[in-house]
Formats: C-alpha cells, structure tokens, sequence
C-alpha cells in the first residue's frame, strides 16, 4: 500500500532558527515528490517538486531533498519567519493506471514564534 | 490565490438539508479534484474529472454528487450529510494527467463545512 509518512507531527521553533521536515514514502514506481504549505483556512501552495534524479531542490528559504534509494525526503526552512507558520505536506506521486496517483501525508504543523 | 475560488467558504447545514459548494478556475486547466480534508488526516481524493468527464470516483457516498458542467466550474451537491462529514473540501485544478506525466494540482481555498 502506498503511504507517506511525515515527522514531526508538530514543531514550534523561534523566530530566525532553522528547522528540517522530513518525509518517508513506499509509493512505487515512484514519478516525483512535492511539498506544499498550507496556511489556515487556505489551500496547499506548492513549494518544490523534485523527480527521481533530482537530489536537492530549492525556494527561496525552503531547500528540500531527495533519496530516492532510501525513499526520504525532507525540507529544510532557513532562518524561519513568522509567516511561515503553516502545515507542511509531503505529496509523492506515482505511476499507476495511465497516469499518475497522489499520495498526501498528513502533514507538519510548523509554529514559529517570538 | 485567484486563481482558483470557491463558495462559499464556510457552510454550517443541518443532516436534511441540501447544498452546493461551487468551484471555478481561472488557470486553463483541464482537470478538476474534489478533496476532503478532515483533522490529523492526509487529503482524501474524491472525485476526478478530466475533459469534463469523471475519470476517478473513489468510492465516495452517494450523499455526495460532483458535477462538471464545464471545464472552468466543479460543483460538489450534498445532501442528508452525517455529522462526521463536517471537514475542509478542497477543489484543484491542473493540466490533464497522460501517461507518464504529472502536472502540479492548483488547490482553491476550500469549504469549511460543519454538518449539525
């Protein structure tokens, strides 16, 4: 069964630190993986996308990474803002019935305070 | 953010009444997505259409009734609802998946529904 698992299930860092989020997948075949942010009350906004060759992908602050061998990945927030205060979720997508499926984790919830 | 919109953006109804939740984007997308998204829980795909056709239905009560009248608009119908339905119900739009290809999901803001 295909599952994303994500850790940790919650975080709260100060304001100006760094903080990495990680993600473990047996999605197979594998196609590719996002994370996305999700501010409350509003949809998920994509961050990265990294396919099978990809090892490190970054966003501005956001630097996420790939092992495709061991089927991790994790995201790295730098110098962390108030504004990043959000859920963080691991997308992996594989092949599968003549496209690609998704398979959501449910998510970090990130908390950055003063 | 504008891209994709949804209404209303809370609903509270009660387990006979009827309602719609309306979906539209603005992107040129092809594929629409009914997610629901409830507490501690990863996003649950319910409904797929592409070219305006249903392509994916997964195993969602019938309760809930998606309709497509084109491909710019995603209309969810819900009726005689349960309590445990009560969650976010997102909707995405994207490019048409084909064979080998995956093409990024644009999620709107979502519905919080509350069933009484």
């Amino acid at each position: 069964k295909n599952q994303v698992e994500q850790s940790p299930q919650s975080l709260i860092i100060l304001e100006g630190k760094n903080c990495t989020l990680q993600c473990n997948y047996t999605v197979s075949p594998f196609s590719n993986l996002r994370w996305y942010k999700q501010d409350t009350g509003r949809g998920p906004v994509s961050l990265t996308i990294m396919t099978f060759s990809e090892n490190t992908k970054s966003n501005g602050r956001y630097t996420a990474t790939l092992d495709a061998d061991t089927k991790q990945s994790s995201l790295h927030i730098t110098a962390s803002q108030l504004s990043d205060s959000a859920s963080y979720i691991c997308v992996v997508s594989g092949l599968g019935g003549g496209g690609n499926k998704l398979t959501f984790g449910t998510g970090t919830q990130l908390k950055v305070e003063l | 953010e504008t891209g994709v919109t949804q209404t209303p953006r809370h609903l509270v109804m009660g387990m006979t009444n009827k309602k719609s939740l309306k979906c539209e984007q603005h992107l040129g997308h092809n594929a629409m997505y009914w997610y629901k998204q409830s507490a501690k829980k990863p996003l649950e795909l319910m409904f797929v259409y592409s070219l305006e056709e249903r392509v994916e239905n997964n195993s969602v009560p019938s309760r809930f009734s998606p309709e497509c009248p084109n491909s710019s608009h995603l209309f969810l119908h819900l009726h005689t609802l349960q309590p445990e339905d009560s969650a976010l119900y997102l909707c995405a739009s994207s490019q048409a998946r084909t064979s080998g290809n995956s093409y990024e999901q644009y999620f709107g803001p979502g519905t919080r529904l509350t069933v009484t």
